[in-house]
């Protein structure tokens, strides 16, 4: 079955330390997005990318990083730079930049620093 | 920047009654996507329905539709006969029409829907 699949579903991190969550598509899309979801604030985007190699910055990129090395792949690390990491992921991927269709999404990561 | 809006943090509906969720959003172009999506308690993402903005009729998907006003940036999703089913948290979306840096989907913060038995 196509799909987009996030691991870990859940995920905990000591301050301080950088994490990496997976996101893979088998569905030949091009574009790949993350967002990020808290209690009140819907899905912000913290990057996307539309090709391989190349990636822009959403809205709230600061403490984050990612690759796209892959058309498959496409990693979110969250790094120590991020003073509040605690937070739902969402990754998702379209096939197309320009003809109208849908956002798939993965099920999540559900992140939590201890 | 586009922005989404969404102003009702929370609605709730009998059981087999009807409810109209409300969107609004900002942009300067012509040309995009608007769409609404549905995130039950599991937290899986489920596309609803979509609009392209070149479309004058609103589209219906069995007991959704939306109200679609170009004019006034409005795109607001109807729930007929609802089900306890469609209780979950709703998005409304803007996706430009364009290539490059605009072609990001961006979101509203979402509205809470419980349905009454």
């Amino acid at each position: 079955d196509g799909g987009i699949t996030q691991s870990p579903k859940y995920l905990f991190r000591k301050e301080g330390q950088n994490v990496t969550l997976s996101c893979e598509q088998n569905l030949n899309h091009d574009a790949m997005y993350w967002y990020r979801q808290d209690p009140g604030q819907g899905l912000r985007l913290i990057y996307y990318s539309q090709i391989v190699n190349d990636f822009q910055k959403g809205d709230i990129a600061e403490g984050y990083s990612v690759s796209r090395e892959k058309k498959e792949s496409f990693p979110l690390t969250v790094t120590s730079a991020q003073k509040n990491p605690t937070a739902f992921y969402l990754c998702a991927s379209s096939a197309d930049r320009v003809t109208n269709t849908e956002a798939f999404f993965g099920q999540g990561t559900r992140l939590t620093v201890v | 920047a586009q922005t989404v809006t969404q102003s009702q943090p929370e609605m709730s509906v009998q059981e087999a009654e009807t409810v109209t969720l409300s969107c609004t959003y900002d942009t300067s172009e012509s040309d995009y996507y608007l769409f609404w999506y549905k995130q039950p308690p599991s937290r899986q993402m489920i596309l609803v329905i979509r609009q392209e903005a070149y479309k004058q009729q609103n589209a219906t998907e069995n007991r959704f539709s939306v109200n679609f006003q170009k004019a006034a940036k409005s795109f607001s999703l109807k729930i007929s006969d609802s089900q306890l089913g469609d209780a979950a948290m709703y998005f409304c979306a803007y996706r430009s029409s364009y290539t490059g840096a605009n072609s990001k989907l961006t979101f509203g913060k979402g509205i809470t829907l419980s349905v009454r038995p």
